[in-house]
């Protein structure tokens, strides 16, 4: 079946250091995105990308790095210049310029910072 | 960016309708509306989106007023597993730009 997969489901790290992110997709989609979610609140837009080795800054990029080297990957470093990266974050994909289904979520990646 | 307003939370009981509303008054004629909605600590998931006409699918209809300013969500029999958060959400899409603009979302509450 093809979907998003997040990697790992749960993270613990502690204050300072790098972690990554991983989510990787079979769906084909040309763009993906990283979204951060703290509780009771909504998705706030972290970085996208439309196409490989290309990508943008969304509304929150400050402490937060990605990479898109393969049309299937798009993992999400967060650096230790995060003030306060204890959150819940989804990845995304979707077909550029489609209307279709809008976006596909994975399940989601729990950072919390030790 | 447009950006969407919808009440914090509603309650609904049981094989009743639910409808949700939305506002999103400053949305541009090229943008459309999605809902999404999410159960605790899962990603969201796509329910239906519009444009300008009213749409059905298994799972809602979205009603779109006529100047596009707000939108309804029906579940038309709402049932327990329904209770979650729901998202109205513009999708602003340009040249180089497509993307997905989340509100807070209202927490709906299906009781038995």
């Amino acid at each position: 079946d093809g979907g998003i997969t997040q990697s790992p489901k749960y993270l613990f790290r502690k204050e300072g250091q790098n972690v990554t992110l991983s989510c990787e997709q079979n769906l084909n989609h040309d763009a993906m995105y990283w979204y951060r979610q703290d509780p009771g609140q909504g998705l706030r837009l972290i970085y996208y990308s439309q196409i490989v080795n290309d990508f943008q800054k969304g509304d929150i990029a400050e402490g937060y790095s990605v990479s898109r080297e393969k049309k299937e990957s798009f993992p999400l470093t967060v650096t230790s210049a995060q003030k306060n990266p204890t959150a819940f974050y989804l990845c995304a994909s979707s077909i550029v310029g489609q209307d279709t289904y809008g976006y596909t979520f994975g399940s989601g990646t729990r950072l919390t910072v030790v | 960016d447009a950006k969407t307003t919808q009440p914090p939370s509603m309650d609904c009981a049981e094989g009743r309708a639910a409808n949700l509303p939305c506002n999103h008054s400053t949305i541009s004629g090229n943008e459309y509306v999605y809902w999404y909605r999410q159960i605790h600590s899962q990603g969201p998931q796509y329910i239906i989106h519009g444009l300008k006409n009213n749409e059905t699918n298994e799972m809602a209809s979205l009603i779109i007023t006529e100047d596009r300013k707000s939108s309804t969500l029906i579940l038309p029999h709402a049932t327990l597993r329904d209770t979650a958060v729901y998202y109205c959400i513009v999708r602003v899409v340009h040249y180089n730009t497509d993307k997905l603009i989340f509100g807070t979302g209202t927490r709906l509450q299906v009781f038995p």
